[in-house]
């Protein structure tokens, strides 16, 4: 089983609509929480940083961390065509720098 | 703007050679790291260095080695390419500890082994 489980997609949404992006993790010394949008041939970038458990919000985007769960999403509200990417999540405990990623979920947002 | 450079997007290289991929960040970050991302696999991490001439082996270290003379620069050897080797390479810098807020990522170098 892996340490991050992440739906890989393809999504496909009407411009618009609320887009709910997952990952579920198994490793409970998991603290630090983040998501990376990577383009089409680009590196990613990141979009979204959290500690710990709660939500975190940057204009259209929302993070949400369920430590008891061990599950965490990423919200885009209004998407746009120009939302269309591939969405990481990745995690590290505290006591290393390496980060552990998710295989990706490919979004599409249509006209 | 902090940046993490690759010095070549696009590669092509013929089985037996050997080549080098060059990464330099300009944001003093101690830690760098390489990785190859192929569909339906994700991110797999190479190896990563937290210092200078430090490294340590990840997930698939084997065919590959990585040299890191100076802090800025961080360079992917492959001893002797392979079409198993044909991937998209993502080098990638961060500070150490508590202020390790994620990656910096370069743009990737798209090797093709043929």
């Amino acid at each position: 089983q892996k340490e991050v489980e992440q739906d890989p997609g393809p999504l496909s949404v009407p411009e618009g609509a609320i887009v709910s992006l997952n990952c579920t993790y198994s490793n409970s010394a998991f603290q630090y929480f983040m998501w990376y949008r990577q383009y089409s041939r680009k590196g990613p970038e990141l979009l979204m940083y959290t500690y710990s458990s709660g939500n975190k919000e940057d204009g259209r985007f929302t993070a949400q961390v369920d430590k008891s769960s061990k599950y965490i999403s990423l919200f885009i509200r209004d998407s746009q065509p120009s939302d269309s990417a591939t969405y990481l999540c990745a995690m590290r405990p505290y006591n290393t720098d390496k980060l552990i990623f998710g295989t990706g979920t490919r979004l599409q947002v249509f006209p | 703007d902090v940046k993490v450079t690759q010095s070549s997007r696009y590669l092509v290289k013929r089985t037996g050679e050997k080549v080098f991929l060059e990464c330099v960040q300009d944001m003093d970050h101690e830690n760098m790291f390489w990785y190859r991302q192929d569909p339906g696999l994700g991110l797999r991490l190479i190896y990563f260095s937290y210092d200078v001439k430090m490294k340590e082996k990840g997930d698939i270290p084997e065919g590959y080695s990585v040299s890191r003379e100076k802090k800025e620069r961080f360079s992917l050897i492959l001893e002797s390419a392979s079409t198993n080797q044909t991937s998209m390479y993502l080098c990638a810098s961060s500070t150490a500890g508590t202020g390790n807020y994620g990656y910096t990522f370069g743009s990737g170098t798209r090797l093709t082994v043929v």
